[in-house]
């Protein structure tokens, strides 16, 4: 079975701190997709990365980096230098298999509060 | 660009009642999906549709049925609300699969049942 865990519920930072969003997941499947949404104050939800299993680079778009690593089954989200605007939840998910019928489980999410 | 709109916003129900959220999307995408979001539940998938004509159930499908009327439409139907239905739907659609495209989200219709 798939599995998406955020252990860290609730984040407070000061803007312009550096913070570090964790998720680790589990699954059977050597073939895989990893993604972050970003779910701002307004509700709807907002794709921000999709990764394959068999790409470990780390991505930095911005502000904003990720870092996959299989060994540890992470793939954690880092923004650097926060802005206020950056308080949202974030959730990570895990497709449960490649093709048609694929279908994403998402982690409970992480609020990130980022005060002025 | 309206991407996946969806009715109503807000929703009051008695239990008992029933009602149909819809869902549409103007992107021509294969794949639509439902949602419900509880506090420190996370996304939780009730029913999908990987293409027109098929439909799925996910991880709650429980009380709940789904139609893909067509390629654009998705609805979600309560057939006797219950509180524990009390949640915020989100539908979503994708180009091809789950896996190998993003997600676009609607707003969500928040539903409460008394």
């Amino acid at each position: 079975a798939q599995k998406v865990t955020q252990a860290q519920t609730e984040i407070s930072v000061v803007e312009k701190e550096d913070v570090t969003l964790d998720c680790v997941y589990e699954t059977r499947d050597t073939t895989y997709y990893l993604f972050w949404y970003k779910q701002p104050p307004s509700g709807e939800l907002v794709f921000l990365i999709r990764r394959n299993s068999f790409d470990e680079q780390n991505e930095i778009s911005g502000r904003y980096s990720w870092n996959f690593q299989k060994s540890t089954s992470s793939f954690n989200f880092t923004i650097t230098a926060s802005q206020v605007v950056d308080s949202a939840v974030y959730f990570c998910a895990l497709s449960d298999k490649t093709g048609a019928n694929s279908k994403l489980t998402f982690g409970k999410g992480i609020t990130l509060s980022v005060r002025p | 660009n309206a991407g996946v709109t969806q009715t109503p916003k807000f929703q009051v129900l008695k239990t008992g009642q029933s009602m149909t959220l819809q869902c549409a999307q103007d992107m021509n995408h294969n794949s639509m999906y439902w949602y419900r979001q509880d506090p420190g539940m996370g996304l939780r998938l009730i029913y999908y549709s990987a293409s027109e004509g098929t439909t799925d159930k996910g991880e709650v499908p429980n009380g709940y049925n789904v139609s893909r009327l067509n390629k654009r439409e998705f609805s979600l139907r309560l057939e006797s609300a219950a509180p524990s239905q009390t949640s915020v739907y989100f539908c979503a659609s994708s180009r091809t699969s789950a896996s190998t495209g993003e997600l676009f989200f609607g707003e969500g219709s928040r539903l409460t049942v008394l």
